[in-house]
């Protein structure tokens, strides 16, 4: 059974510092792995999505990057800005292309 | 373009009461989802429907029924609420067409979701 999971739970820079983000999972066989932001009592927000013979991906400040045979990815945010502070939540998408979620990093980026 | 709407934003429950959550999706995808989120933890998927007329089961779908009334809407049906069943849930529509966001979900804004 698949298994995803995040590290740190929470984290907590000044703001202007590099940051990255972790996602593992278990199972190998993935057709794709997202990247989503939710802010406090709101929605879901895609950043990221790799596909499964994808190595990275990038939008503005922020990078993902995928290796399947070590069942990682992480998520890399450059020049953090206080307006970068949510909860952010990796899912890997398998059979049927139902997504397994992590439980996500809540960050937090000081002025 | 709306993208996937979703109705209520809020309700609150008795225990033992019904309600049918609403999804819609204006993109033509194929595929619909529902998961529901509950604090400190990921998402996990209820009912999924991979085209319109099929439905089946996830992770966590007891206590639940969906409906895929046609292309655009899913519905999903609490038919006697339990306060286990106090979430968010999100409806999430998959795109099979796009090659730039090649089976990318897409998600509405939630239903949070009370019961006493």
């Amino acid at each position: 059974k698949q298994e995803v999971t995040q590290i740190p739970a929470a984290l907590s820079v000044p703001e202007g510092e590099n940051l990255v983000l972790n996602c593992s999972f278990t199972d190998s066989a993935i057709y794709n792995l997202q990247w989503f932001r939710q802010d406090p009592g709101k929605g879901l927000t895609s950043l990221l999505l790799i596909q499964s013979s994808q190595r990275e991906q990038t939008s503005g400040r922020l990078n993902a990057s995928l290796d399947k045979s070590s069942g990682r990815s992480t998520l890399y945010i450059a020049a953090s800005q206080p307006g970068d502070s949510a909860t952010y939540l990796c899912a890997v998408s398998g059979s049927n292309y139902q997504l397994i979620w992590g439980a996500g990093t809540k960050l937090i980026i000081k002025p | 373009n709306a993208g996937v709407t979703q109705t209520p934003k809020f309700q609150v429950l008795k225990t033992g009461q019904s309600m049918t959550l609403q999804c819609a999706q204006d993109m033509n995808h194929n595929s619909m989802y529902w998961y529901r989120q509950d604090p400190g933890m990921g998402l996990r998927l209820i009912y999924y429907s991979a085209s319109e007329g099929t439905t089946d089961k996830g992770e966590v779908p007891n206590g639940y029924n969906v409906s895929r009334l046609n292309k655009r809407e899913f519905s999903l049906r609490l038919e006697s609420a339990a306060p286990s069943q106090t979430s968010v849930y999100f409806c999430a529509s998959r795109s099979i067409t796009d090659r730039r966001r090649l089976n990318e979900q897409f998600f509405g804004p939630g239903t949070r979701l009370t019961v006493l």
